[in-house]
């Protein structure tokens, strides 16, 4: 059974900082990976999203994510943060060729940024 | 502009009573899907459907019940089996079923039940 893994709920960071939110994976199978950011008392909007071909990604807002393979991971960066970045974080995934589309999400992290 | 509208976006009632929460999309998405939110706990999946007239349960489909007479809307009904029903619910969409599909979120109703 696939599971995802957030190492850190929450992260405090001052602004301009750089920050890294990282996600590790569980799957026997190939996975698609997703980062989506909630804003307090909102819906979930896709940040980026990792299919095939270049393991780095870059997203909306100056998110970037690296996929590793070997170490079953998709932590997500952004080299300065801005205090409009808090919000909560979600790491997710899905198997490779599936048909029904079910994502698997991490608990999620809070992003803090302090000015 | 298209998108999901989930409402209320608040919710109140008494224990014992059924309550169903709306989900609209004017996106032309096939897929719909419920999930539950709770502090920490990230997203479970309640149900899905891949298209009009077929639904699958999720991983925490007890107490709720779920329609989709139209593609456009996918009703999630909380019932009074339902033991802990205080939760933000979030209504999602994909133009397909497929899992490399990004699903497209609705703002939310958050339910509480007293």
């Amino acid at each position: 059974a696939q599971s995802v893994t957030q190492l850190d709920s929450q992260v405090p960071v001052f602004e301009e900082a750089p920050v890294e939110l990282r996600c590790n994976y569980s799957s026997s199978v190939s996975v698609y990976l997703f980062w989506y950011v909630q804003y307090p008392n909102q819906g979930l909007q896709l940040l980026l999203k990792y299919l095939s071909g270049s393991t780095l990604v870059k997203g909306i807002n100056g998110f970037e994510a690296e996929f590793n393979k070997s170490q079953t991971s998709f932590h997500l960066r952004k080299p300065s943060v801005h205090i409009s970045d808090t919000a909560e974080y979600f790491c997710a995934v899905s198997e490779y060729g599936g048909s029904q589309g079910n994502l698997i999400f991490g608990k999620g992290t809070k992003l803090s940024v302090k000015p | 502009d298209g998108g999901i509208t989930q409402s209320p976006k608040y919710l109140f009632r008494k224990e014992g009573q059924n309550v169903t929460l709306s989900c609209e999309q004017n996106l032309n998405h096939d897929a719909m899907y419920w999930y539950r939110q709770d502090p920490g706990q990230g997203l479970r999946l309640i149900y899905y459907s891949q298209i009009v007239n077929d639904f699958q349960k999720g991983d925490i489909a007890e107490g709720y019940s779920v329609s989709r007479e139209k593609k456009e809307s996918f009703p999630l009904t909380v019932t009074s089996a339902q033991k802990n029903p205080t939760a933000f619910y979030l209504c999602a969409s994909s133009i397909a079923s497929g899992s490399s599909y990004e699903q497209y979120f609705g703002p939310g109703t958050r339910l509480t039940v007293t």
